[in-house]
C-alpha cells in the first residue's frame, strides 16, 4: 500500500497563476483533509472532506477550492496564486481516528 | 488563539538525556494525539491518548494524558539522534473527530 501520496513535490509559481495539488489514498478512509504549514503557525486545516462529493471549509479556506469526485482522491486548487500561499501543503486521511499524512508539496509563489 | 499551546517551542540536548515536552490549553478534549514529523516528510501519528490520566509507553517514549483531559506530556528517557524532529500534539475539534486543532509543534534536536 502506499498510504497517501500528493504530487506534484515541489512547484514554483508566478503571481495570478492557476495550479491543482492532487491527494490520493489507497486506505478506504472516508475523511480526507488539505492544511498548510507555515513557520510558527503549526498546521492549519485549509478543506476537508467527510465523504466522496462532499467538502466543507476549514480554519484557512479563502484563495483555495477543493474537489472530492472519487473517494480516493482529494484535489485541492490555487485559482489565482499569490505570495501569501507560498506554503508546504500536506493531504491527510482518516478512518475518524489519528490522521494520515502524505510526503508534502512545498509550492512557492513569486 | 491557539487552542493547544506546546512548550518548549525548540529543545536541544545531549544523547543519552532525559526530557520532557508539554502539550497545554484551557479546553477540555475528548482525546489527544501525538506526531512526530521529521524534515522533508509529513507528520506521523504515535499515539492517542484518551482517558484522564492514562499513561502509553512506546519504548522510551512515555506519552501522559491529563487527569482534567486539558494537557499532555510526552516523556522521552535516553533520547537518540533518531528522535530529532517536530513533536505535535492535536486534538479533536467539535462533537465528531473529523477534525483536529493542532498545537505549533517542539521541534526537538537530539546532539551526538
Amino acid at each position: 500500500n502506499a498510504g497517501v501520496t500528493q504530487t506534484p513535490k515541489f512547484r514554483v509559481l508566478k503571481t495570478g497563476q492557476s495550479m491543482t495539488l492532487l491527494c490520493a489514498q489507497d486506505m478506504n478512509h472516508e475523511y480526507m483533509y488539505w492544511y498548510r504549514q507555515d513557520p510558527g503557525m503549526g498546521l492549519r486545516l485549509i478543506h476537508y472532506s467527510v465523504g466522496e462529493g462532499t467538502t466543507a471549509k476549514g480554519e484557512v479556506p479563502d484563495g483555495y477550492n477543493v474537489s472530492r469526485l472519487k473517494k480516493q482522491n482529494f484535489l485541492l486548487g490555487l485559482e489565482s496564486a499569490a505570495p501569501s500561499q507560498t506554503s508546504v501543503y500536506f493531504c491527510a486521511s482518516s478512518h475518524g481516528g489519528g490522521q494520515f499524512f502524505g510526503p508534502g508539496t512545498r509550492l512557492t509563489v513569486l | 488563539t491557539q487552542l493547544l499551546e506546546q512548550s518548549p517551542q525548540f529543545l536541544s540536548i545531549q544523547e543519552g538525556e532525559n526530557l520532557t515536552v508539554y502539550c497545554n490549553s484551557s479546553s477540555v478534549f475528548s482525546s489527544l494525539q501525538w506526531y512526530r514529523q521529521e524534515p522533508g516528510e509529513g507528520p506521523v501519528l504515535l499515539v492517542t491518548v484518551v482517558t484522564g490520566g492514562e499513561v502509553k509507553k512506546l519504548k522510551r517514549l512515555t506519552f501522559q494524558f491529563g487527569d482534567a483531559r486539558k494537557d499532555s506530556s510526552l516523556h522521552i528517557t535516553a533520547a537518540q539522534p533518531g528522535d530529532t524532529g517536530l513533536y505535535l500534539c492535536a486534538g479533536p475539534l467539535g462533537f465528531g473527530n473529523e477534525k483536529l486543532t493542532f498545537g505549533t509543534g517542539t521541534r526537538l534536536t537530539i546532539i551526538p
